[in-house]
């Protein structure tokens, strides 16, 4: 069973460029979540998806970022105009389950990230 | 607002040594906890995963114990080796059904022969 694919795993992009992270969670797997780790730091939760839905985007900036779960194919985030400042490593993260809704617990699979280089 | 500290950021000890890492959140309303690894220059990979209903759980020398009350979690490791040397993170999910984490800075384990 393949696990959470993320491509690319390295992006360079030069400032004011677009970036599109891809994101293939589990097979089977309908939520998805985008996590982002700046150099040093620890994860910091950025959106959280189903299939065609944006449940939440609390961490998400307001501005220039945006994602998608569509009905077919990965799930995208993507960032318009890109600054030195979004340097980081993108990571996606899918699940079977949405936590207490389904009496279930809610095991993340983590992807190998996307290294996003703003030059 | 849920905030997780782990304790202490880094930790070098010698091979063979039994050690403790420690993780605390504000919130004690959380589902459940998981413990990750992180390599280098690398993604996550899961170790332990704690129910809110759960006390402990245990993956080969790896046990990982909760007290929700207290807002703590512990990962202890056992013999350790070289090969532990990574980075541990501790993660908290929220009591909605939103799922999503909150995760420590981590400490950096360091092992050496």
């Amino acid at each position: 069973n393949a696990g959470v694919m993320q491509n690319p795993r390295h992006l360079v992009r030069r400032r004011g460029q677009e970036a599109r992270l891809r994101c293939s969670p589990v097979k089977g797997h309908s939520h998805v979540y985008w996590y982002r780790q700046l150099p040093e730091e620890g994860l910091k939760f950025m959106v959280y998806l189903q299939k065609e839905n944006i449940i939440d985007e609390s961490g998400m900036p307001k501005e220039r970022f945006s994602a998608e779960f569509p009905k077919e194919g990965p799930s995208i985030l993507r960032i318009q105009q890109v600054v030195r400042g979004d340097s980081a490593a993108y990571f996606c993260a899918s699940s079977p389950f949405s936590g207490a809704t389904s009496g279930s617990y809610n095991e993340q699979f983590f992807g190998p990230g996307t290294r996003l280089t703003v030059l | 607002k849920q905030e997780v500290t782990q304790i202490p950021a880094a930790l070098s000890v010698p091979e063979g040594e039994n050690l403790v890492l420690n993780c605390s959140f504000t919130d004690s309303a959380i589902y459940n906890l998981q413990w990750f690894r992180q390599d280098p220059g690398k993604g996550l990979t899961s170790l332990l995963l704690i129910q809110s209903s759960q006390r402990e759980q245990t993956s080969g020398r790896l046990n990982a114990s909760l007290d929700k009350s207290s807002g703590r979690s512990t990962l202890y490791i056992a013999a350790s080796q070289p090969g532990d040397s990574a980075t541990y993170l501790c993660a908290v999910s929220i009591n909605t059904n939103a799922g999503k984490s909150t995760f420590g800075d981590g400490t950096t384990l360091t092992v050496k022969p």
